[in-house]
């Protein structure tokens, strides 16, 4: 089992640009949160995805979406790129209401 | 609003001696606390949780309600305990415990 998978890896983008992170949770997991982390910060809390549909979401803009997939994987989409963008995006999957978070190795994106 | 404070960003302690990493938080309900680690090019994983009350690695954490405080002890270090140490919250809820808020994190060396 990889554990939670997350691609790409590394992003650039300029302002004003969309994008689309990938997130393929653990095998046996049914639920996807997901995290936004700046420099220096704890990561925190986007939304999270459960059968197919947002279940709970954090103080971010409607800028911020996200889908989750029939096979459980999830996308995180942004809109209209800003420089405070920038982060490492974190993806964790979870399956059940008390199952431990297990976190992929993250995205990071950087805005120019 | 739930807000999770962790006063040291840095923290250095020789190997053998004791360890305390701190966190207070503030959150209106009953949470859940949580400490979750990173070592060096590792994911971020859950080290412990206060409900489970068990010792991970040498590591406890005490909920203190009165003092609303969650600092995590460990009485003689170890260098493979350096890493990223986040506390984090999240509220009692039917959905789980997904919606974490982190502590902005301490770095803890062990020096040998």
């Amino acid at each position: 089992d990889a554990g939670v998978t997350q691609s790409p890896t590394h992003l650039i983008k300029t302002r004003g640009q969309q994008v689309t992170l990938r997130c393929s949770p653990k095998s046996g997991h049914d639920t996807v949160s997901w995290y936004q982390q700046a420099l220096g910060q704890g990561p925190q809390f986007i939304f999270q995805y459960y059968e197919e549909e947002e279940r709970q979401r954090g103080n971010f803009p409607d800028r911020f979406s996200g889908h989750q997939f029939p096979n459980y994987s999830s996308e995180l989409n942004v809109n209209a790129l800003l420089l405070g963008d920038s982060a490492l995006y974190l993806c964790a999957s979870s399956g059940g209401t008390a199952e431990k978070l297990f976190f992929g190795s993250g995205t990071q994106l950087s805005v120019l | 609003a739930q807000r999770v404070t962790q006063p040291e960003k840095l923290l250095s302690v020789f190997k053998g001696a004791p360890v305390e990493l701190k966190c207070n938080y503030s959150y209106s309900g009953s949470p859940e606390l949580f400490w979750y680690v990173q070592y060096s090019r590792q994911r971020l994983q859950l080290l412990l949780r206060h409900i489970s009350r068990e010792s991970i690695k040498g590591f406890t954490a005490d909920l203190n309600k009165g003092e609303t405080s969650f600092h995590l002890k460990k009485p003689f270090a170890q260098e493979e305990d350096s890493a990223m140490y986040y506390c984090a919250l999240s509220p009692v809820s039917n959905f789980g415990n997904e919606k974490l808020t982190f502590g902005t994190g301490t770095r803890l060396t062990i020096i040998p």
